[in-house]
């Protein structure tokens, strides 16, 4: 069983660094959501995709912020320009398509030193 | 903007209590999904809810939704060492989004 996968499960990085996560979906499934979870907190919605299209984007996203799903099937997180407040951890998750169960990556931890 | 609430934020019972978490949305949801997560892990899906007033059981944990589609329920009975973990609720709405409550920590002393 090929579950979400994500790369890298953890990352230390300087301030003001970039960093890039990838992730890739369960296999054929078209919709592809990415949230952000600091401790003690539920998972925050940041952008999801249905195939290649990013269909929307949290206010949370700033402009450091990009994700891309190039041909639907994996996708990217890139946080430019680093600050210790994006320190969290980066959940990938994806669906066959909308009202069916999301399954969750592992996650990618993020710490900003 | 659309907002789903969790009571209580945490909970400790002693092992063979019973457990229940609600889970209230701003907004009514296509469905529900329950999650559970482990320290240290991630969101592990339990369950999901479609139809209003639906109640499902898996063993000793029992799930509704509400007739409004804006509220639900995990109850867990007889409480277990192993139920430890934060349980999330998460509505999706009309466009797609899942949109999480800010769960709720079990503890069980043994």
């Amino acid at each position: 069983d090929t579950g979400v996968s994500q790369d890298p499960r953890h990352k230390i990085t300087k301030r003001g660094q970039n960093v890039t996560f990838r992730c890739d979906p369960i296999s054929e499934h078209n919709r592809l959501y990415w949230y952000r979870q600091t401790l003690g907190q539920g998972p925050e919605f940041l952008t999801y995709f249905q195939n290649e299209a990013q269909l929307e984007k949290s206010r949370l996203l700033s402009d450091r912020f990009s994700a891309e799903r190039p041909k639907g099937s994996f996708s990217t997180l890139e946080i430019q320009r680093t600050e210790q407040g994006d320190s969290a951890m980066y959940l990938c998750a994806s669906s066959s398509f909308s009202g069916n169960t999301i399954y969750f990556g592992e996650g990618s931890w993020l710490t900003v030193v | 903007g659309q907002q789903v609430m969790q009571i209580p934020q945490y909970q400790h019972v002693q092992e063979g209590e019973d457990f229940t978490t609600y889970c209230n949305s701003s907004t009514t949801l296509s469905n529900i999904q329950w999650y559970k997560q482990r320290p240290g892990g991630h969101p592990v899906f339990l369950i999901q809810l479609v139809k209003s007033g639906e109640v499902k059981k898996q063993k000793r944990l029992t799930f509704q939704f509400g007739e409004a589609k804006k509220n639900s329920s995990l109850h867990i009975t007889a409480t277990q060492t192993t139920d430890v973990g934060t349980y999330f609720c998460a509505g999706l709405n009309q466009g797609g989004k899942l949109i999480f409550g800010q769960g709720t920590e079990l503890s069980v002393k043994p």
